[in-house]
């Protein structure tokens, strides 16, 4: 079956470190990759997908995820964590054949950014 | 240009009344699909219209139905609401197949 993961629940970061969110995912073929936010009480918000090409991905806000094809990982990633960052953070990986498609989500992993 | 929109944003009903949301996508975008997300179950997907046409569904229970109209707006139905029913509900817009997509604010349904 196939799946995405997010194996942190929870991810605290001081203001101006890096931060990491981590993401794997397990699909047949290619994977498109997906990271949306998601900010209370608000719908998701569109930060950055991997189709093909370069393994580095840059996004909104100065976020960037990393593809890794042998460990099926897809992080998101920013040099320089801010307050407003936190927020719900969400791995998809779109499903599609037959004329249509779908995105599966992770469970989601919570960053907490402390000043 | 204008994001996607649903209304309302906010529905409390009972046990056993029937709810209909509605999603107006980014003008442009043909594809319309529809999420559920609950503390419990995460983010599932309901089911996705495309020129008015249902392409997939999730799995859910026939109470759970949608439409899409030739302008592209859609609704999605539910009858017999149970308690389990409330949760946000997104609706999420795109070009086509494999496109981005993007979300709407969401309705919180709260069933009592």
């Amino acid at each position: 079956a196939q799946s995405v993961a997010q194996p942190e629940d929870q991810v605290n970061v001081a203001e101006g470190n890096p931060l990491t969110v981590k993401c794997t995912y397990s699909v047949s073929g290619n994977p498109y990759l997906f990271w949306y936010v998601q900010y209370p009480n608000r719908g998701l918000q569109f930060l950055l997908k991997y189709i093909t090409g370069d393994n580095l991905v840059k996004g909104s806000y100065g976020f960037e995820a990393e593809f890794n094809k042998s460990q099926t990982s897809f992080h998101l990633k920013k040099p320089s964590a801010l307050v407003s960052d936190s927020a719900l953070y969400f791995c998809a990986v779109i499903l599609w054949g037959g004329g249509y498609n779908k995105l599966i989500f992770g469970a989601g992993t919570r960053l907490a950014v402390h000043p | 240009k204008a994001g996607v929109t649903q209304t309302p944003r906010y529905l409390i009903k009972t046990r056993g009344q029937q709810v209909t949301l509605s999603c107006s996508p980014i003008s442009g975008h043909r594809s319309v699909s529809w999420y559920q997300q609950t503390p419990g179950q995460g983010l599932q997907f309901l089911f996705e219209y495309f020129s008015e046409t249902q392409r997939n569904k999730g799995n859910f229970p026939g109470r759970f139905s949608g439409r899409q109209f030739s302008n592209s707006r859609s609704e999605m139905n539910v009858s017999t609401l149970e308690l389990g029913d409330s949760a946000l509900y997104l609706c999420a817009s795109s070009r086509g197949t494999q496109e981005t997509q993007y979300f709407g604010p969401g309705t919180r349904l709260l069933v009592l």
